[in-house]
């Protein structure tokens, strides 16, 4: 079956910008769970959402935001961007209960220049 | 709050040697321990859990984990490694005291080299 896909790969952003990445999740998984990776920081948990509700909230400012369709297809918003947003974003899906393991996409890699 | 522990940023092993890979953890109810594997410019890829049960878990590519109540541990082993085995490693839970929800702490990765 088809795994996590996230769209696009790859993207450079000015500074001040938005940007909307997004998460296709392996069919029949309701949750999608989104980190940010970089090398100071490591793995962090933004947020994750479960039919279509936020279900978790990581540390992250308001300018970090998501949402799930009824599809449970995922998309994260994150306004006027900073240098220090480039990152990694890497989405997981899961059917949702905490025994079950989270599948990742690729990622998409976020520049902010 | 849930927290994990990888205390060495890189392990050296030559090929054909067994492998340990360590991982500490912190939570306020039962763990939900996980393994994942991350090469360059990719994502995770999953190769075991920990749930309940078993102490000594299998998982994928010849990898299994042992779970240790009383020392808060679940090292990653290996009998005999491979070169293609070198990458990026990371130890994560989910805290089943924080209540529902998918969230996963991470460790800080562990970067694997196996030598020929």
């Amino acid at each position: 079956k088809a795994g996590v896909t996230q769209t696009p790969r790859y993207l450079i952003k000015t500074r001040g910008q938005q940007v909307t990445l997004s998460c296709s999740p392996i069919s029949g998984h309701r949750s999608v769970s989104w980190y940010q990776q970089t090398p100071g920081q490591g793995l962090q948990f933004l947020f994750e959402y479960f039919s279509e509700t936020q279900r978790n909230k990581g540390n992250f400012p308001g300018r970090f935001s998501g949402r799930q369709f009824s599809n449970s297809r995922s998309e994260m918003n994150v306004s006027t961007l900073e240098l220090g947003d480039s990152a990694l974003y890497l989405c997981a899906s899961s059917l949702g209960e905490m025994n079950t393991e989270a599948f990742f996409g690729q990622g998409t890699r976020l520049t902010v220049v | 709050a849930q927290s994990v522990a990888q205390p060495e940023d890189q392990v050296n092993v030559a090929e054909g040697n067994p492998l340990t890979v360590k991982c500490t953890y912190s939570v306020s109810g039962n763990p939900y321990l996980f393994w994942y594997v991350q090469y360059p410019n990719r994502g995770l890829q999953f190769l075991l859990k920990y749930i309940t049960g078993d102490n000594l878990v299998k998982g994928s590519y010849g990898f299994e984990a042992e779970f240790n109540k009383s020392q808060t541990s679940f090292h990653l082993k290996k009998p005999s490694a491979l070169v293609s085995d070198s990458a990026l490693y990371f130890c994560a839970v989910r805290d089943e005291g924080l209540g529902g929800g998918n969230k996963l702490t991470f460790g800080t990765g562990t970067q694997l080299k196996v030598e020929l």
